[in-house]
């Protein structure tokens, strides 16, 4: 109950395409979704986060989208660019189930982005 | 100041050493955190902070030691670690915990790498 499972592992986009990551989770507990995006040797950069009573958050060329009954959210990347080329990660926070407030981030495994000019 | 910073960038120890890693913010957030992730691993939770007092320690060795001297300063103290502790250490900071206020925002990390 306390996974992310995020697909795909590794994904390649051609310049200008739709990157599409997905997760799906079990707790339903789960109060905050962010996504996280990662350069080599660097930490993670928050990118854009939901709450489980929004299906859709857009800031820029980042969607979230979020199913709440299938327990599954999703992130798109509209015209992808090569600068875009990183590791994402979704993650859940752990809200009530953790007896209280932990803060504690529960990630997905990661998706590797290529994007090619 | 926007941003989380920590040093050093690398360190290499020997298993007897000791170290200490610094995180340091100046946001006025009032949650830390230590993470470590290993290469394409995400990362893993290790400790929290909130106001200055150890929150959550997610069964972590003693051979790490945290402390937070004040709520801007985060130590990660290290004494007699393994070869299979080498990885990059994260610190992060959030306004509080709960609700939009715990976003978590990460530092650069430092790569350990202890022989």
């Amino acid at each position: 109950q306390q996974q992310v499972k995020q697909s795909p592992q590794s994904l390649i986009v051609q310049k200008g395409g739709i990157s599409i990551i997905n997760c799906a989770y079990e707790n339903t507990a789960f109060d905050y979704f962010p996504w996280y995006q990662q350069f080599p040797g660097k930490g993670p950069a928050l990118l854009i986060a939901i709450r489980p009573d929004v299906s859709e958050k857009k800031e820029g060329r980042f969607t979230i989208s979020f199913n709440k009954s299938a327990k599954q959210f999703s992130l798109h990347i509209m015209d992808s660019q090569p600068g875009d080329s990183a590791t994402y990660f979704c993650a859940a926070r752990g809200g009530r189930y953790y007896g209280g407030a932990t803060n504690k981030l529960i990630f997905g495994t990661g998706t590797l982005l290529a994007v090619q000019p | 100041d926007t941003e989380v910073t920590q040093t050093p960038k690398h360190l290499v120890m020997g298993m007897t050493n000791k170290k200490s890693l610094k995180c340091e913010q100046h946001m006025g957030h009032r949650a830390m955190y230590w993470y470590k992730q290993k290469a394409k691993k995400p990362p893993e939770l290790m400790f929290v902070y909130s106001y200055e007092k150890l929150s959550i320690n997610e069964s972590v060795p003693s051979r790490f030691s945290p402390e937070c001297p004040n709520s801007s300063l985060l130590n990660l103290h290290l004494h007699a670690l393994q070869p299979e502790d080498s990885a990059l250490y994260l610190c992060a900071s959030s306004r509080g915990l709960a609700g939009e206020v715990g976003e978590q925002f990460f530092g650069p990390g430092t790569r350990l790498t202890v022989l």
